[in-house]
């Protein structure tokens, strides 16, 4: 069974603290994708990353960066330098590695605030 | 390039009324995904299509859910009859093979 757990429903931080999102999944299949979207408040899903299980390097892309680490089964996610745009619900997801289409398994979401 | 287009974007219905929901997906992409999102559900996903033909259905809640895809351009989702319970955000998905899905802007719906 696929599953992802984000322990933190809610985070607030002041406008240039670093926030770490946390990430932990379960599957059963030796490959496998995990992702970060983002909701913004207006309500859409804007795709962050994707990282397949052949590949445990840490990925930086500007003030964002992911720490995976399959001995915890963890794909955590931080941002430095938090600015308020930053401010919305983050989801982690989970998908397997088949041929065709693959589901998204989604966790419950992270709510950052990013107080200015 | 468009992206995946969703209608209508807002929807208010009274129970017991026919609602249906229309994705476009983006050109070339041969997979679809419908989610739905609540507060006390989360995201899930209610179905998936690949090359046109349902694949997983098993997230559709009952029979008065159901979904088609008559074509690679275009998807319907409708709830007849629908129930207040149904009130959600109904997000339409599409990928390319192991492609990341990208999502449409969803159809928030109301049912009173």
């Amino acid at each position: 069974a696929q599953k992802v757990t984000q322990a933190q429903t809610e985070i607030s931080v002041v406008e240039k603290e670093d926030v770490t999102l946390d990430c932990v999944y379960e599957t059963r299949d030796t490959t496998y994708y995990l992702f970060w979207y983002k909701q913004p408040p207006s309500g859409e899903l804007v795709f962050l990353i994707r990282r397949n299980s052949f590949d445990e390097q840490n990925e930086i892309s500007g003030r964002y960066s992911w720490n995976f680490q399959k001995s915890t089964s963890s794909f955590n996610f931080t941002i430095t330098a938090s600015q308020v745009v930053d401010s919305a619900v983050y989801f982690c997801a989970l998908s397997g590695y088949q041929t065709g289409a693959n589901n998204l398994f989604f966790g419950t979401g992270t709510r950052l605030t990013v107080i200015p | 390039d468009a992206g995946v287009i969703q209608s209508p974007r807002h929807e208010v219905t009274e129970m017991g009324q026919e609602v249906t929901l229309r994705c476009k997906p983006i050109s070339g992409h041969n997979s679809l995904f419908w989610y739905r999102q609540t507060m006390m559900r989360g995201l899930e996903l209610l179905i998936y299509f690949n090359n046109n033909v349902p694949i997983d259905d098993s997230g559709m809640p009952e029979d008065r859910f159901s979904a088609k895809m008559p074509n690679a351009s275009f998807s319907t989702l409708k709830i007849q009859p629908s129930e207040p319970r149904d009130s959600a955000v109904y997000f339409c998905a599409s990928s390319s093979g192991l492609a990341f899905q990208f999502f449409g802007p969803g159809t928030r719906l109301t049912v009173l």
